[in-house]
């Protein structure tokens, strides 16, 4: 276990169904991430919080909707997708940005979301 | 548009050799690049970050290089081994390349 603990680990959903990813850490850090990873893509940076405030929605759909109740826990609200948001979504945390203290993200394992 | 990439999606080496990866980025200067290992089904591992006025750094044995001349951060495992088999990352400050597959044969 890294310390970021997301759940479902696995999950499959129709397209007009709602659900939530849950993303949890207890490593004291302030900043929490969603980033999509779909097959032969790059990661890509989906939100982005510190100290609980969103500080960059990279372009999503609003079928994407975060919220950020604490530090430690971060949940990623799913609703009308489509089978093309099929992919991996990772949960990370970091004390502030890398570049301040050498230490990188600290990910999750992930949750495998395929939408039919 | 500023880019960050790994050309290679794959690399196969043998038993204890050393294994070198490439991260070339474009059209902008990065002040620190990360590098990640990530297994299938997992989340990445960060393993390294050097920044733009070190050279090189180590841990282990892992050897990561920083160029700004060339534009382009090379990743070292020397002594490679099956257990190393993964797939590589970098990463600048949240922007990750596609990563090189890296397959190690006994």
């Amino acid at each position: 276990e890294t310390g970021v603990t997301q759940t479902p680990r696995h999950l499959v959903m129709g397209m007009t169904n709602k659900k939530s990813l849950k993303c949890e850490q207890h490593l004291g850090h302030n900043a929490m991430y969603w980033y999509k990873q779909s097959a032969k893509k790059p990661l890509e940076l989906m939100f982005v919080y510190n100290f609980k405030e969103q500080t960059e929605n990279n372009s999503v759909p609003s079928r994407f909707s975060p919220e950020c109740p604490n530090s430690s826990h971060l949940f990623l609200h799913l609703h009308t997708l489509q089978p093309e948001d099929s992919a991996l979504y990772l949960c990370a945390s970091s004390q502030d940005r890398p570049g301040h203290n050498n230490y990188g993200y600290t990910f999750g394992s992930g949750t495998r979301l395929t939408v039919v | 548009s500023q880019k960050i990439e790994q050309n290679s999606e794959a690399l196969n080496i043998q038993e204890g050799k050393t294994a070198t990866l490439t991260c070339n980025y474009t059209n902008y200067s990065p002040a620190y690049l990360q590098w990640y290992r990530q297994d299938p089904g997992r989340g990445p591992v960060f393993l390294l970050l050097i920044r733009e006025n070190e050279k090189e750094k180590r841990k282990e044995r892992l050897k990561v290089t920083f160029d700004t001349t060339l534009k382009q951060s090379l990743f070292h495992i020397t002594a490679s081994q099956p257990a190393d088999s993964a797939t590589y990352l970098c990463a600048d400050d949240m922007r990750f390349g596609a990563g090189t597959r890296l397959t190690v044969k006994p």
